[in-house]
This record gives structure tokens, sequence and C-alpha cells, in this order.
């Protein structure tokens, strides 16, 4: 199975503060990579796939990059909306893990 | 609307059986692969399983760690996706989220339904 990690498990952060977290697959998945949204009580909700391709209606000031086994979520200016946990899934093979998630929050 | 309706979820003892049952809509569910994700409360996603489609033979792929329990169905009929869970174990607790990509070429989760609670517990 590929194994999905992530960097910082939480972190605090500001409005208007960008964002960076780290998504790490145990092998090369080369641009199969997912990252959801999910805030507290509600649906995950699908930001980016391959990599780095903004889901429609998905905010400009969040983005994506990355490939083969390295990848980032950055959130270019904090807002308010944003507080929420953050996971990315391999889509390259079943079975398709996903990572522990990143908690973002008010500092 | 693509719209999915879970259904079936409730309290069971462990080592019994429960089946979840997933109503969908509002796009082609006959051409669409199917996923199970679940979270336990307070934790991260788990993927659990996926069925495809019949053109791809309805494959099916469940997740490791379920041990062969968990058992992904469909009824392209009925538009509804099924997860049969046996041997139930109090850590298999959790809100369990029916998914779709709304088509079966890429794995990408594209809509969730609003899940359904499984508690296992004597």
């Amino acid at each position: 199975d590929i194994q999905m990690t992530q960097s910082p498990s939480s972190l605090s952060a500001s409005v208007g503060d960008r964002v960076t977290i780290t998504c790490r697959a145990s092998q090369s998945i080369s641009n199969y990579l997912n990252w959801y949204e999910q805030k507290p009580g509600k649906v995950p909700k699908l930001l980016i796939y391959a990599a780095s391709t903004l889901q429609s209606g998905v905010p400009s000031r969040f983005s994506g990059s990355g490939s083969g086994t390295e990848f980032t979520l950055t959130i270019s200016s904090l807002q308010p909306e944003d507080f929420a946990a953050y996971y990315c899934q391999q889509s390259y093979r079943p079975p398709f893990t996903f990572g522990p998630g990143t908690k973002v929050d008010i500092k | 609307e693509v719209q999915l309706v879970e259904s079936g979820g409730g309290l069971v003892q462990p080592g019994g059986s429960l089946k979840l049952s997933c109503a969908a809509s509002g796009f082609r569910f006959s051409g669409s692969a199917m996923h199970w994700v679940r979270q336990a409360s307070g934790k991260g996603l788990e993927w659990v399983g996926r069925i495809r489609s019949k053109t791809n033979n309805y494959a099916t792929t469940h997740g490791e760690s379920l041990k062969g329990r968990f058992t992904i169905s469909r009824d392209d009929s009925k538009n509804t996706a099924y997860l049969q869970m046996d041997s139930l174990e109090t850590e298999d607790t959790a809100v369990y989220y029916c998914a779709t990509p709304a088509q079966d070429v890429v794995a990408t989760i594209e809509y969730w339904g609003r899940g359904i609670l499984v508690t296992v517990s004597s």
C-alpha cells in the first residue's frame, strides 16, 4: 500500500497569513494527488486534483504543487472560512489512502 | 444536482453485521465508480473501498485494514451502492460516507453523501 504523510499535523495562523501544508507519498504517485477541506461537522470538499488543478468554484488563494512523492497545498492569504482540516489523498493505485490530515486553527 | 443518500446505519453489537445503502441521483450512476470512506469521531478520513462500473467489470478494492470483512456491491437498476459489513468490531464505529467521482476513469472523489453513523457497541 502507498502510505501518505502530512506535515504539520496542526498549525495556528492568523487571517491574512500564507499557509503551506506538505504531503508525502511512500512511493511515486506521479500527479495523482488530491486535496480536501473538511470543516467541523461537514462533508469533505474537493479543493485540488491532479496535484495542481483547482476544482471549480474553489477560491484562487488555494494552490497545489508537486509530483512524484512530495506535494504542497498553499493558501496564499488565510481567510476566516479556511479554518478547517485539510487532507491529501493519492488516487494513483488502490487502496486510495488519505493522509492523516492537517488542522488549521486560529492563532 | 448530484445526490448521495446513505441509509442503514445504527447500533450493532460486536461480531454483528450491517448493510449500508447509498441511493444516488443526478449523474450517470451506471458509468460511475462508487467509493466508501469512513471517519471515526475526531479522527481522519479512511478509505474503505470502491466498486467500479460494468465497463470495468464491477471490480472491487477494499482497504487492507478491513481484513476482508467488508464487501461493496451495486445495483445499477436501482442506482444504489451497498456496503456489507460483517464481523464488526468496536473500532469500526464511525461515520460512513458514500462518495463518487461521477465517472470511472480517474479515482478522484468529487461528490460525497452526508454520511451515516455506525456504532459498534455491546
